[in-house]
């Protein structure tokens, strides 16, 4: 089946350096990525989508300039956290689609972000 | 945008009950889908189930679109089951899922 493999697993930031986040899908070109963030015990929320080549759309009240999305090709994403804030903290999921049928969304194994 | 809500909340099971989980959403969907995400925080797809009715072993689910819902059944539930379950739905032509409030599930011995 496919797989996503997402890294890092963990990590521990200072506050005010930039942390990057890589979603590789292993089996299929991914024409749409995906980027959501989890609080704790909480949903999924949409941070933005990317297609290869081209610019990410950022959910509302997702700052652009903070979370850095590339999708430079079809089996590569990632999200660069600029100038980490302890706010920042929290688990990071990306998620990655081949082709545009309605099924077909694998995840990967989500980056936790800690930022002291 | 689409609100998408879930009940019960949290659910607490001894193993070898059943359970059935549901799904509200307010607008019409074109996707819906079913996850698990175990404690681990890793999300499994379970149904694509935009509509009608599916069967996986223990696990089933119906989606009456109609009337805006979902329902995930579990049925002989093992500790294995444990985790959050999470329902997500698209609309129109936009490939991007909202997932639901989800339901947080312990299966005890």
């Amino acid at each position: 089946g496919a797989v996503v493999s997402q890294h890092p697993s963990r990590v521990i930031c200072k506050s005010g350096t930039s942390v990057k986040i890589e979603c590789r899908s292993l089996d299929f070109q991914a024409t749409t990525m995906f980027w959501y963030r989890q609080f704790p015990k909480k949903s999924l929320m949409l941070m933005a989508t990317s297609n290869e080549g081209s610019k990410a759309t950022y959910e509302q009240g997702v700052e652009k300039d903070k979370f850095l999305i590339n999708h430079a090709s079809l089996t590569l994403s990632t999200l660069t956290v600029t100038s980490a804030h302890p706010e920042d903290s929290s688990f990071y999921i990306c998620s990655a689609r081949e082709g545009t049928g309605g099924r077909g969304y694998t995840f990967g194994s989500g980056t936790r972000l800690t930022v002291v | 945008g689409i609100q998408v809500e879930q009940s019960p909340p949290d659910l607490i099971l001894q193993e070898g009950a059943n359970s059935t989980l549901r799904c509200n959403f307010s607008d019409s969907v074109n996707n819906l889908q079913w996850f698990h995400q175990n404690p681990w925080g890793q999300l499994i797809n379970l149904f694509y189930i935009p509509s009608g009715t599916k069967q996986n072993g223990r696990l089933s689910a119906t989606t009456v679109a109609t009337e805006r819902y979902s329902l995930l059944y579990i049925s002989s539930s093992q500790t294995t089951d444990s985790g959050v379950y999470f329902c997500a739905v698209g609309t129109g032509t936009a490939s991007k899922l909202t997932f639901g409030t989800g339901t947080r599930l312990q299966v005890t011995l």
